[in-house]
């Protein structure tokens, strides 16, 4: 049972350009959050999706960012016109229920770099 | 919202001796505390976690307590080993919402052989 998959692991972009980073759940997970890390900084929490619908995005900036988790595919958080200050790693995480209780599996992660 | 904050930043520890990482949260309506352990280049994976109706839970080297009334919560690690080595981070969760956690800053752990 493969676990959390995202991709790329890695990805740089120069300023202005689009960030788009990927998210395979686990199999059976139909609950995704994304998640943000600064350097030497915790995960700060950005949105919460379940299929086709977005629960809670109070943690997205309001421009610029953007995610979806279509019916079929990963999940997907688009970052356009990217800027120095968005360079972190991006963690998804995935759970069978949306329950605080169950698990989330995290996922390796996408460390963006704006150059 | 909820506020959590870890302490302390870094802990260098030699193996064998006993490791302590200490979060306080605000939100009195936390009732679901994870940690999580992250290793270099990978994603925080769970290692334990309580909920507020527990004041302890222990499993093998690893305890977490609970008090709901100071709002705070730790982590024990036994009998340190190297491996042990990593960031760990504890969060705080409502249990009646849906999954979104609040993190603290992180405690990098150096267990020294």
């Amino acid at each position: 049972n493969a676990g959390v998959m995202q991709n790329p692991r890695h990805l740089v972009r120069r300023r202005g350009q689009e960030a788009r980073l990927r998210c395979s759940p686990m199999k059976g997970h139909s609950h995704v959050y994304w998640y943000r890390q600064l350097p030497e900084e915790g995960l700060k929490f950005m949105v919460y999706l379940q299929k086709e619908n977005i629960i809670d995005e109070s943690g997205m900036p309001k421009e610029r960012f953007s995610a979806e988790f279509p019916k079929e595919g990963p999940s997907i958080l688009r970052i356009q016109q990217v800027v120095r200050g968005d360079s972190a790693a991006y963690f998804c995480a995935s759970s069978p229920t949306g329950t605080v209780t169950n698990e989330q599996f995290f996922g390796p992660g996408t460390r963006l770099t704006v150059l | 919202g909820e506020n959590v904050e870890q302490h302390p930043s870094t802990l260098s520890v030699q193996e064998g001796d006993s490791a302590v990482i200490k979060c306080t949260y605000s939100d009195s309506a936390s009732n679901y505390f994870p940690w999580y352990k992250q290793e270099l280049g990978k994603g925080p994976q769970l290692i334990i976690d309580i909920r507020s109706n527990v004041g302890e839970k222990k499993d093998q080297r690893i305890a977490v307590t609970l008090n709901k009334t100071a709002k705070h919560f730790s982590l024990h690690i036994t009998e340190t080993q190297p491996e042990d080595s990593a960031v760990y981070f504890c969060a705080a969760g409502r249990g009646t919402s849906y999954g979104k956690l609040t993190f603290g800053q992180g405690t990098i752990l150096t267990v020294h052989p």
